[in-house]
């Protein structure tokens, strides 16, 4: 199975911060990664899928980068509604596995 | 607009029977693979099982294989999950979506008591 590390599993911020958050594939997974943003007990958004495109209606200050093993999540410019939880996730070999998740709060 | 609905989550015993339920529409159904994920109480995302496009070929996680049966009809646009021998760690939020994560339901909550 593919083992994806996400670092940091925890991060402090404040308003108007950038944030990176990185996850690491055991083992190649080209672009087929995504992210995730979840708000307590709702849903997991989708950000970013195949690494680096924007899902329709998400707004800019999510990037997302990487290709092979190495992938990474910035947020700029933190806003009050981006504090939550972040997954990523590779859809490129079954069974499909997520990261740990990364808090970012205040 | 695209929308995913999961239904047939409850209070189940330990040893117990249960199957989830997807609704989908605004989208080519029988065009994307699928998945269910579970979110146990305070924890992170798990994936538990996927489905081929046409249903042909599915996927499980060690933690529910021989256990868990998915299924789909792309006739009525509805994803199944049989899930059987339920234990108090299968206690969770269950979340249908597609393959890629671009789109996932509201979450059915199951709870399975000992």
């Amino acid at each position: 199975d593919i083992q994806m590390t996400q670092s940091p599993s925890s991060v402090s911020a404040s308003v108007g911060d950038r944030v990176s958050i990185t996850c690491r594939a055991s083992q190649g997974v080209s672009n087929y990664l995504a992210w995730f943003q979840q708000r307590p007990g709702k849903a997991p958004k989708s950000l970013i899928y195949a690494a680096s495109t924007l899902q329709s209606g998400v707004p800019s200050k999510f990037s997302g980068s990487g290709s092979g093993t190495d992938f990474t999540l910035t947020i700029s410019g933190l806003q009050p509604e981006d504090f939550a939880t972040y997954y990523c996730q590779q859809y490129h070999t079954y069974p499909l596995t997520f990261g740990g998740g990364t808090k970012v709060d205040i | 607009e695209v929308q995913l609905l999961e239904s047939g989550g409850g209070l189940i015993q330990a040893g117990g029977s249960l199957r989830l339920s997807c609704a989908a529409s605004g989208f080519m159904f029988n065009g994307y693979a699928l998945s269910w994920v579970r979110q146990g109480p305070g924890k992170g995302l798990e994936w538990v099982s996927g489905i081929s496009n046409s249903g042909v070929s599915t996927f499980y996680a060690d933690s529910v294989k021989g256990r868990f049966t998915i299924s789909r009809d792309n006739s009525r646009n509805m994803l199944y999950i049989e899930m059987k021998n339920l234990t108090v760690g299968d206690t969770a939020v269950y979340y249908c979506a597609k393959r890629d994560g671009a789109h996932w339901g509201q979450g059915t909550l199951v709870t399975v008591s000992s």
